[in-house]
């Protein structure tokens, strides 16, 4: 089956600076990576998310990359601010069966005032 | 405006007990999920459900079992609770077309004792 791995456990920048969060998958088959922010005491919640046709995704200050080839996707967020701060998971989606999410191991984000 | 209620954000239950965590979506969604969240494994499938009376055995569906007897409500049973159940527990929703967004609820937290 599908495996995710998610890159680097624990992240620590500097407010304005950027960061960035990696992630490979297993099978491809998988078409769809969504990106999910955990905020303390709440569940994960969709922040942007890209298809196999496509690679590059923008929101403002985040962008999601997707290389099929290599199987790896990668999250970036821009000019941090300390409302960043948070756990961030990458996921995939196979396309046959009953199109369950693979998570990643998650990744905690700190921005440093 | 979408919502995914757990019945419970904190439980505390005694080993042996059968404990029963309460998931109810209110967007008609074919597709629930439950999940564990545990720090450094990210999130794991337990169970998922399709239709209602429909269950799959997501990865790591041991000592659960699940129920889905009407479409907005998805329970997760834990027939005799054990301390490696301790852990923090997650419901999702998800339309049935591929390729869409996931809905959590806010967890529920529970310690078996």
């Amino acid at each position: 089956g599908e495996n995710v791995e998610q890159h680097p456990s624990t992240l620590s920048v500097q407010e304005g600076d950027s960061a960035v969060i990696k992630c490979t998958y297993s099978d491809s088959a998988s078409n769809y990576f969504p990106w999910y922010k955990q905020e303390l005491g709440k569940g994960p919640q969709l922040i942007i998310d890209i298809r196999s046709n496509v690679g590059e995704k923008k929101d403002q200050r985040i962008a999601v990359t997707l290389n099929k080839t290599a199987k790896h996707f990668s999250l970036h967020i821009t000019e941090t601010q300390p409302e960043d701060s948070a756990v961030y998971f990458c996921a995939a989606r196979l396309i046959q069966g009953a199109q369950k999410l693979v998570f990643g191991q998650g990744t905690r984000l700190t921005i440093n005032p | 405006d979408v919502k995914v209620t757990q019945s419970s954000r904190y439980l505390v239950k005694r080993t042996g007990e059968k404990v029963f965590l309460e998931c109810v979506q209110d967007m008609d969604h074919e597709n629930m999920f439950w999940y564990r969240q545990d720090p450094g494994l990210g999130l794991r499938l337990i169970y998922f459900s399709y239709d209602v009376k429909m269950k799959e055995k997501g990865d790591i569906p041991e000592g659960y079992s699940v129920s889905r007897e009407k479409k907005e409500r998805f329970s997760l049973i834990l027939e005799s609770a054990s301390t490696n159940q301790t852990s923090m527990y997650l419901c999702a929703s998800q339309p049935g077309q591929a390729q869409t967004e996931a809905f959590f609820g806010q967890g529920t937290r529970l310690t078996v004792v």
